[in-house]
């Protein structure tokens, strides 16, 4: 059974339209984390959120929302959206957000937006 | 700011081949270092990590060194095999903290 869950897997959108991105873990771990891939740039660190408090946000713009509402879900909103967003974008989750924990990752959610 | 530089673009290998791919990093203090790997349609997976001088890595076959006086951490592996293909990742993890700083990737191409 698949510990991360993502939804939706793929996702198409048009610029200025708003989207959720949805991560559920099954691991009972306390901490989560939300990571982009884009043609352009390596894996880069998002979000991390623990014991479902914002820990840091690298993101320059405020259009990207981390959402939880469970210990176990971290979503991820996303307003206005530009080309540029495109990505997959990538759930983790962790034991515990300090000392460099081994981090598990989701499947993805590949994000195209017209 | 912290960085990792790696082996870029394509590796492409024969069978029973001896694999190489370099990592160096930029951290100040201990990072943790790690090795991921990741194959199509799925997210990063850990190999492994390591996180204090000379210590060593392995899951699989591989096997990395911490290095901090080249800050590196070389991924190897004696004898590839075709199911080792997938792209490889080195990150690092700063002092006391979470946020993985990642490599651009190696795309390791295995054919029999």
């Amino acid at each position: 059974d698949p510990k991360i869950i993502q939804k939706p897997k793929y996702l198409v959108a048009v610029t200025g339209s708003e989207k959720i991105l949805i991560c559920e873990q099954y691991l009972g771990h306390n901490a989560m984390y939300w990571y982009r891939q884009s043609a352009k740039k390596p894996l880069e660190f998002m979000f991390s959120y623990s014991y479902q408090k914002l820990m840091d946000n690298q993101t320059a713009s405020s259009r990207f929302q981390p959402q939880s509402s469970k210990k176990n879900h971290l979503d991820l909103q996303i307003t206005a959206l530009k080309p540029d967003d495109s990505a997959t974008y990538f759930c983790a989750s962790s034991q515990e957000s300090g000392g460099a924990p081994e981090q598990y990752f989701g499947p993805g959610t590949r994000l195209t937006v017209l | 700011g912290d960085s990792v530089t790696q082996t870029e673009g394509q590796v492409a290998l024969s069978e029973e081949d001896f694999l190489t791919i370099h990592c160096n990093y930029s951290a100040s203090g201990y990072p943790t270092l790690f090795w991921y790997v990741q194959y199509p349609g799925e997210g990063p997976q850990l190999l492994f990590r390591a996180s204090r001088d000379k210590e060593k890595g392995s899951s699989r076959g591989f096997e990395a060194t911490y290095d901090k006086g080249t800050t590196s951490f070389h991924l190897r592996k004696a004898s590839v095999q075709e199911s080792d293909s997938a792209v490889y990742y080195c990150a690092l993890s700063p002092d006391s903290n979470y946020k993985l700083t990642f490599g651009k990737g190696t795309l390791l191409t295995v054919t029999p």
